[in-house]
């Protein structure tokens, strides 16, 4: 069973660019959740996607968008970059309808944008 | 509105102390509530969940819908417990978001 696995590991962006951070799901986990970590904060709920569909969106603007494949990784995308999307996103997947389900996290993209 | 707060952002005891990590939450409805732990260099996994009722690592939490409180306990704490833990809630069952805490530095020294 292979875990969440996240790429890149950081990078470097400009304000205005465009950023896509990829996510490859938990073996057998149809459901990928989105977070946004900013420095001395808890994660915040980005959006979900299950069976390719959005399901469920926090309190981020239109710019932050994503994507879940067939095999059930997932991208998010940031447009027009600004200074505070400077975080570590992370990536959960999880299988909805389990048993005593949870989230499994992924080491996370850490992204500086100047 | 759904909010968790984490009044203490670092805590510091010594081994074999016991530890009390607090967690309230603020949400109208039936949560599901959870403790996740960040070890350092490691990514974040679950450390209990509430419906579960079980004792993971020593540590157990009981909700308290009357403080609506989920405090996270452990009566003898290990040298190995020192990490970044993040109180969470779901407000359906953990099938949605997480909404998560600031977190506490638990510190434990030897």
């Amino acid at each position: 069973e292979t875990g969440v696995t996240q790429s890149p590991t950081h990078l470097i962006k400009t304000r205005g660019q465009q950023v896509t951070l990829r996510c490859s799901s938990q073996s057998g986990h149809n459901t990928v959740s989105w977070y946004q970590q900013a420095l001395g904060q808890g994660p915040q709920f980005i959006f979900q996607y299950y069976r390719e569909e959005e399901n469920g969106r926090g309190n981020f603007p239109p710019r932050f968008s994503g994507l879940q494949f067939p095999n059930y990784s997932s991208e998010l995308n940031v447009n027009a970059l600004e200074l505070d999307d400077s975080a570590l996103y992370l990536c959960a997947s999880s299988l909805i309808g389990a048993p005593g389900w949870t989230q499994y996290f992924g080491p996370g993209t850490r992204l500086t944008v100047l | 509105a759904q909010r968790v707060t984490q009044p203490e952002k670092l805590l510091s005891v010594f081994k074999g102390a016991p530890v009390e990590l607090k967690c309230n939450y603020s949400y109208s409805g039936s949560p599901e509530l959870f403790w996740y732990v960040q070890y350092s260099r490691q990514r974040l996994q679950l450390l209990l969940r509430h419906i579960s009722r079980e004792s993971i690592k020593g540590f157990t939490a009981d909700l308290n819908k009357g403080e609506t409180s989920f405090h996270l306990k452990k009566p003898f704490a290990q040298e190995e417990d020192s990490a970044m833990y993040y109180c969470a809630l779901s407000p359906q069952g953990g099938s949605e978001k997480l909404v998560f805490g600031k977190g506490t530095k638990l510190t434990v020294n030897p």
